[in-house]
């Protein structure tokens, strides 16, 4: 069965500390790509997507997320987190032959300011 | 941005009677609409996928007779949960898209349902 796996629950970070959130799926097929994060309070959102090109996608405010195919992984970077960034980033992955879209189990970070 | 709209917030209910739930997409049409629901410290799960002037679609494990939906037109879905019982208390979540699948998907804020 298709899955994502998001390798960190919970991430405590000081501001200005570097981010790395790990994404793997396991569909073999074409797939599209996305980071969604859920700040308290609010609606989840789209940070960034990949469909295709170039696999270093820029997002929003400072976000970026490397597609290595060889590896089945969508790791989210950001070189210098802010106490804003205190979110729940979810991972989810479409496989663009069935359009159904697979959730990560999200992974909670929290910046100390 | 594209917004997504969802009625009520928060419902409390009596088991046994039904609840309704409406999404609306509010500056795009949805040509599908996706409904999710999530358990706490959890992820989403898809329940179903509906397109409009179609039968959703419902993921295994999903009751359609349960979890009624409803996608009449392209700005409008509806989740009905019939003979609500206090298992169905959960944070429903619907989202849009503006194209059959595979693109991004813009979320609602949200339903808390509460069956005592």
């Amino acid at each position: 069965a298709q899955s994502v796996s998001q390798h960190n629950h919970h991430v405590i970070l000081s501001e200005a500390a570097s981010l790395e959130l790990g994404c793997n799926y396991s569909y073999g097929g074409t797939v599209n790509l996305f980071w969604y994060v859920q700040y308290p309070g609010q609606h989840l959102q789209l940070l960034l997507k990949y469909f295709s090109g170039d696999p270093l996608v820029k997002g929003i405010k400072g976000f970026e997320a490397e597609f290595i195919k060889s590896k089945f992984s969508f790791n989210l970077r950001k070189p210098s987190v802010q106490w804003s960034d205190t979110a729940e980033y979810f991972c989810a992955v479409i496989n663009t032959g069935g359009f159904k879209t697979i959730f990560g189990a999200g992974t909670r970070l929290f910046v100390k300011a | 941005g594209a917004v997504v709209s969802q009625h009520p917030s928060r419902v409390i209910c009596k088991s046994g009677t039904s609840v309704k739930i409406e999404c609306r997409s509010l500056d795009f049409q949805a040509t599908t609409m996706f409904w999710y629901r999530q358990f706490p410290k959890q992820s989403l799960m898809l329940m179903a996928t509906s397109n409009e002037g179609s039968k959703a679609t419902y993921e295994q494990g999903v009751e359609k007779d349960k979890f009624l939906i409803n996608h009449a037109s392209l700005t409008l879905s509806t989740l009905t949960v019939t003979s609500a019982h206090p298992e169905d208390s959960s944070f429903y979540i619907c989202s849009a898209s503006g194209l059959a699948g595979g693109e991004t998907q813009y979320f609602g804020p949200g339903t808390r349902l509460l069956v005592l």
